[in-house]
């Protein structure tokens, strides 16, 4: 199997501070990886795409300058929420795409940030 | 972007009965793939089926199958025998051939299963 991981899988931070997200593929190598937001009840939505070694592309009405993502290497990407405000609370969920034949995309567990 | 829509936000059914989740896609592509994911309240996405769109024969993995209609652009998840461990989210979930394994998935179905 592929196993995609995300650190931390909580996080409380206060308004106006930074808080960075890992996902890590474990046992692949991704070299794009996806950043999705979960609201309550509500669906997963596309906030990037993340390519290693090369600039996210991001959905429209998603700021880049908030959610600044960096795929530095082949199993690591971060989603850094930068200067966090309530409204930003929510669970992020990453996914890696495992190429080749099988050509899949893995889920992470999902990261729940709670902004006070 | 493409558009999925699951117009049953809720669905119950009895254990060990049979329920069929509808979902409706919108694209103009004409190879995409499209998949049926479960989200328990663990909240991690579960891969339940997949199906190509170049392929007529619907996918089965054991009690879920799927109803693949191409030309009505509907894709619905059949889940036979029902467990306690089905109930869950489900979503469903369009990937285009030519939108970068993008994946753009639909509101989703809660499904209760009744003892």
């Amino acid at each position: 199997g592929a196993v995609v991981s995300q650190h931390p899988s909580r996080v409380i931070c206060k308004s106006g501070t930074s808080v960075k997200i890992e996902c890590r593929s474990l046992d692949f190598q991704a070299t794009t990886m996806f950043w999705y937001r979960q609201f309550p009840k509500q669906s997963l939505m596309l906030m990037a795409t993340s390519n290693e070694g090369s600039k996210a592309t991001y959905e429209q009405g998603v700021e880049k300058d908030k959610f600044l993502i960096n795929h530095a290497s082949l199993t690591l990407s971060t989603l850094t929420v930068t200067s966090a405000h309530p409204e930003d609370s929510s669970f992020y969920i990453c996914s890696a795409l495992k190429g080749g034949v099988e050509n899949e995309q893995y889920f992470g567990p999902g990261t729940r940030l709670t902004v006070t | 972007a493409q558009t999925v829509t699951q117009s049953q936000p809720e669905m119950s059914v009895q254990e060990a009965e049979t329920v069929t989740l509808s979902c409706t896609y919108d694209t103009s592509e004409s190879d995409y793939y499209l998949f049926w994911y479960k989200q328990p309240p663990s909240r991690q996405m579960i891969l339940v089926i997949r199906q190509e769109a170049y392929k007529q024969q619907n996918a089965t993995e054991n009690r879920f199958s799927v109803n693949f209609q191409k030309a009505a652009k509907s894709f619905s998840l059949k889940i036979s025998d029902s467990q306690l461990g089905d109930a869950a989210m489900y979503f469903c979930a369009y990937e285009g051939s030519n939108t970068g394994n993008q994946f753009y998935f639909g509101t989703g179905t809660s499904l209760t299963v009744i003892p």
